[in-house]
């Protein structure tokens, strides 16, 4: 068990919705890093929050958004789902500011189907 | 941008020894070097990390040659359960430090008896 949670486990929907992933990290850890891995494109990186503002950006569509709240969970925000966006997501914390210097504990995952 | 290369699967058997390497050109300065385990439907799990030279924890070593633009993950003695994928991550820092994190797409390391 690596400390962080993810809810849900999880995710049914239909083209064309809007769902919100969360995830909640280790006691402790500041910042926060989100990861799309797919079959065909592997573990992509997403986003990373540290204490509540936007640290890095990577291969996020538009249609994607995140935050991270005061109380230093953090949301996944996917809208107008495509067929393409099925995929496992992923958040990880760690304790420091930048994501390749500390090691990261990933969550469990949130398994996403777009029908 | 960096980007990271790594062989697409590997077979070996219960007590050898595996090397794994992942090449990354264009690593910055300050990139700091990642390997990561994952088992199937779980997320990654650290296994080592390291800049320069090399590196040893209770599971693995990790070789990193002076000009950094590769690492390679040695894992001793390997048993069943260290049948998994393993990701080789660098920071891709670059000349605009934009934090953006790169992971290589993988190795599939298959353990048989």
């Amino acid at each position: 068990d690596s400390g962080v949670t993810q809810t849900p486990k999880h995710l049914i929907t239909a083209t064309g919705q809007r769902v919100t992933l969360r995830c909640s990290p280790r006691s402790g850890d500041l910042s926060v890093y989100w990861y799309q891995q797919s079959l065909d494109q592997g573990l992509q990186f997403l986003i990373q929050y540290y204490n509540g503002e936007e640290r890095a950006k990577g291969n996020i569509l538009e249609r994607f958004s995140a935050q991270q709240f005061p109380d230093l969970h953090s949301e996944l925000n996917l809208s107008s789902l495509e067929l393409g966006d099925s995929a496992l997501y992923f958040c990880a914390s760690s304790g420091g500011l930048a994501g390749v210097d500390n090691e990261q504990f990933f969550g469990p995952g949130t398994r996403l189907t777009v029908l | 941008l960096a980007k990271t290369t790594q062989p697409i699967s590997m077979d070996s058997y219960e007590g050898q020894e595996v090397n794994i390497t992942c090449s990354h050109n264009n690593i910055a300065t300050n990139d700091y070097i990642t390997w990561y385990q994952q088992f199937p439907s779980q997320g990654p799990r650290f296994i080592i990390q390291g800049y320069k030279t090399k590196v040893t924890n209770e599971v693995a070593s990790l070789f990193i040659p002076a000009d950094r633009k590769s690492s390679t993950l040695s894992l001793p003695r390997v048993s069943l359960s260290d049948t998994a994928v393993y990701y080789c991550l660098v920071g891709d820092r670059g000349s605009s430090n934009t934090g953006k994190l790169i992971f290589g797409q993988g190795t599939t390391l298959q353990v048989k008896p």
